[in-house]
């Protein structure tokens, strides 16, 4: 079955750049997603990309597909202490149905 | 515009207890609809998935069921809950087709003692 792995946790300072990133094993997937959890909160979809795009980016958020090796990378720029949340991949694929994967989610912490 | 609404935000329920949350949608029509646990320390889980009504499909062998017996309505269930059935439970939904964003409800915090 579909298979989406990341590490469990990354630690950056306040004003770095933060790269998280997500392999996936269906090389059918359509849309890659970046979704943000914050504490006690449900999950809010970032961003998302086609897999048919390499790159996208909106504002200090920059997704990177590389289709080839099935990796998935999220990259926040100028990280700030609110981005401090878990951040999870996830992909879907063309079928019947629409069925999202998830990741285990990559917690990160912001160090002011 | 659509929306999610499910409930309740937290619940407390003793070993043995019944379980029921509910999830509802609006503003879409004939949307899959998803149950996702997260149980503490792990990654999000896909528990059910339901492309219609009473269609229903299940993901990992538990001591839950899910029903749909609306269009927009998506029920989780227990008849008897167990300590391992404690956790954060999201429901979410999709639209049908190829290619669709997961919009999830606020999520539910079991907690069984």
């Amino acid at each position: 079955g579909e298979d989406v792995e990341q590490s469990l946790f990354l630690s950056v300072r306040e004003g770095d750049s933060s790269v998280i990133n997500c392999t996936y094993t269906d090389s059918s997937s359509t849309y890659l997603y970046w979704y943000k959890q914050e504490p006690g909160a449900g999950l809010q979809l970032l961003t998302y990309i086609f897999s048919n795009m390499d790159m996208k980016q909106d504002q200090r958020l920059t997704v990177l597909l590389n289709k080839k090796d099935k990796h998935l990378s999220l990259r926040i720029a100028d990280t700030q202490t609110g981005d401090s949340a878990i951040y999870f991949c996830a992909e879907s694929t063309i079928g019947g149905y629409q069925k999202v994967t998830f990741g285990i989610g990559t917690k990160l912490q912001v160090i002011p | 515009s659509q929306t999610i609404h499910q409930w309740p935000a937290t619940l407390v329920q003793p070993v043995g207890s019944p379980l029921s949350l509910e999830c509802t949608v609006e503003g879409t029509s004939n949307p899959n609809l998803y149950w996702y646990r997260q149980a503490a320390g792990r990654g999000l889980q896909l528990l059910f998935y339901s492309v219609g009504i009473g269609q229903i499909s299940s993901e990992v062998p538990q001591n839950l069921s899910a029903s749909r017996p609306q269009d927009r309505q998506f029920i989780l269930s227990s008849k008897k809950l167990l300590l391992s059935d404690s956790g954060f439970y999201l429901c979410a939904w999709s639209v049908q087709g190829a290619g669709s964003k997961a919009f999830f409800g606020q999520g539910t915090r079991l907690t069984v003692v």
